[in-house]
C-alpha cells in the first residue's frame, strides 16, 4: 500500500477547465508538497503546506489534516499546465504519489 | 544562479559497466537525495546524506553507492549488481530551515 494516493492518474482537459487533483496520505506528516514534473524530467515544487489554503496565481492548493486529504486546483487551465503533478509528504521521511498525467487540449 | 546540476541529461553503458551520476549543488544545504523514478510509480529513494561525510541507505540501496566528501556534491555510482539499472535519476537537496526539496533536472540511464 501507498502511502499516498493520488486521483486521478491521468487527466485530459479543455483549455479553460477548472482541474482538480486529489490526493490522499495514511502517514503523519509535517508538511505536504505539491510538485510538477514537466516532459524533460525537472520537478519544481509549486507548493508547501501543513494546514488551510494556498494560491499562487492560478494554482490553488488545500489541504484538510483530519481526512488527510489535499486538493490541488487550476483554474482557467492552460496547454502550459499540462505535466505531471506529484504529490508528496514530509513524515520521517518523504513519501511521494506517483503523480496525475495532465494534459490540456487547446 | 542557486540550483542544483546533474549530469549528464542522457546516459548510456553496456550491461555489467559501472556508471557513476554527477550531483553539485551551491544552494549551501546540508541534506541530499538521490530518487530514481520509473513509469507508473512515484520516486523511491536510494540514498541520502544528512551531512557531509555520512550516508544512509534510502528504499532500494541494493546495486548502488555514493559518497559525499564535499557539501556541495553528491555523486551515485550505479553498479553491475544493480539488476535493473535503465531508470530516470533525480537528485535533490533540502534546505535547513524548511522541509522544501530542490531537485536537479535528472539524469535518463539506458543501459543496453
Amino acid at each position: 500500500k501507498n502511502e499516498v494516493e493520488q486521483s486521478p492518474q491521468n487527466l485530459t482537459a479543455q483549455e479553460g477547465e477548472f482541474i482538480t487533483i486529489n490526493c490522499s496520505y495514511s502517514v503523519g506528516i509535517s508538511a505536504l508538497h505539491w510538485l510538477q514534473q514537466h516532459p524533460g524530467g525537472g520537478i519544481v515544487s509549486l507548493f508547501m503546506l501543513s494546514s488551510g489554503k494556498k494560491k499562487h496565481g492560478r494554482l490553488i492548493a488545500t489541504i484538510n489534516i483530519q481526512e488527510k486529504h489535499s486538493s490541488l486546483h487550476i483554474t482557467a487551465s492552460h496547454p502550459r499546465d499540462s505535466a505531471v503533478y506529484i504529490c508528496a509528504v514530509t513524515g520521517n521521511q518523504f513519501y511521494f504519489g506517483t503523480g496525475t498525467s495532465l494534459t490540456v487540449i487547446p | 544562479d542557486g540550483g542544483i546540476t546533474q549530469s549528464p541529461k542522457y546516459l548510456f553503458r553496456k550491461e555489467g559497466q559501472n556508471v557513476t551520476l554527477s550531483c553539485e549543488q551551491n544552494l549551501n544545504h546540508d541534506a541530499m537525495y538521490w530518487y530514481r523514478q520509473d513509469p507508473g510509480q512515484g520516486l523511491r529513494l536510494i540514498y541520502y546524506s544528512q551531512i557531509v561525510n555520512d550516508f544512509q541507505k534510502g528504499d532500494i540501496a541494493e546495486g548502488y553507492s555514493v559518497s559525499r566528501e564535499k557539501k556541495e556534491s553528491f555523486p551515485l555510482t550505479v553498479t553491475s549488481a544493480q539488476k535493473n539499472p535503465t531508470a530516470f535519476y533525480l537528485c535533490a537537496s533540502r534546505s535547513d530551515f524548511t522541509d522544501t526539496q530542490y531537485f536537479g533536472p535528472g539524469t535518463r540511464l539506458t543501459v543496453l
